[in-house]
């Protein structure tokens, strides 16, 4: 079965830098979740999407900026980047149908290093 | 506020012995979901189970059982027989029915499970 794609899976930057995390949902799935994972942290909710439109919004830098696409596949931008955003950056998508949305499937994340 | 509690921060056992994993939640809503995640040395995270609030009924699924009980608000996942390859982190995680698209989750600070040979 299709999984959730993220690109890239490792990525390297250095300090004031700009970055761009991708996401792929697995097909039909119409909601988009994004998660940061610290080292030795739990997962923590950044932002969401339904339909192209953010639904919530939790923890995220106003460095940071989200969006979804007409076919769902949703972009992070990261900008000035600092050292404590170093992290796995999760993202998750659910189906749109009754029953099945509250449950999310995860991506393999990506692993952003900024030195 | 929604908060999850795993109060194991690591758990080491022997191959074959079995092992409960425990979860504590708490939230106002009377609809809500509660979720296990296991998150491999590899890194991703793994979908194990979903429960609703409205539905206590126990679930097994191979070696893997989960007990639900809102009156203590707990939901507790066991590994049967465990193996080397069940060693993991394991998260227990909830989201409240607010409705519309907003299920985000809420986690426990995990619980490292080491199985040794």
């Amino acid at each position: 079965a299709a999984g959730v794609i993220q690109s890239p899976r490792h990525l390297i930057k250095e300090k004031r830098e700009t970055a761009t995390l991708k996401c792929y949902p697995i097909p039909r799935h119409d909601t988009v979740y994004w998660y940061q994972q610290g080292p030795g942290q739990d997962p923590q909710f950044l932002i969401s999407f339904y339909e192209k439109m953010q639904s919530d919004k939790g923890s995220i830098p106003d460095r940071f900026s989200a969006q979804q696409f007409s076919d769902y596949h949703s972009e992070l931008n990261m900008s000035s980047l600092e050292l404590g955003d170093s992290a796995l950056y999760f993202c998750a998508s659910s189906e749109g149908l009754a029953g099945e949305r509250e449950t999310q499937y995860f991506g393999p994340g990506t692993r952003l290093l900024v030195l | 506020a929604q908060k999850v509690t795993q109060a194991q921060t690591e758990i080491s056992v022997v191959e074959k012995e079995d092992v409960t994993l425990d979860c504590v939640y708490e939230t106002r809503d009377t609809t809500y979901y509660l979720f296990w995640y296991k998150q491999p040395p590899s890194g991703e995270l793994v979908f194990l189970i979903r429960r609703n609030s409205f539905d206590e009924q126990n679930e097994i699924s191979g070696r893997y059982s989960w007990n639900f009980q809102k009156s203590t608000s707990s939901f507790n996942f066991t590994i049967t027989a465990s193996q080397v390859v069940d060693s993991a982190v394991y998260f227990c995680a909830l989201s409240e029915g607010s409705g519309g698209s907003n299920y985000k989750l809420t986690f426990g600070k995990g619980t490292l499970l080491t199985v040794n040979p």
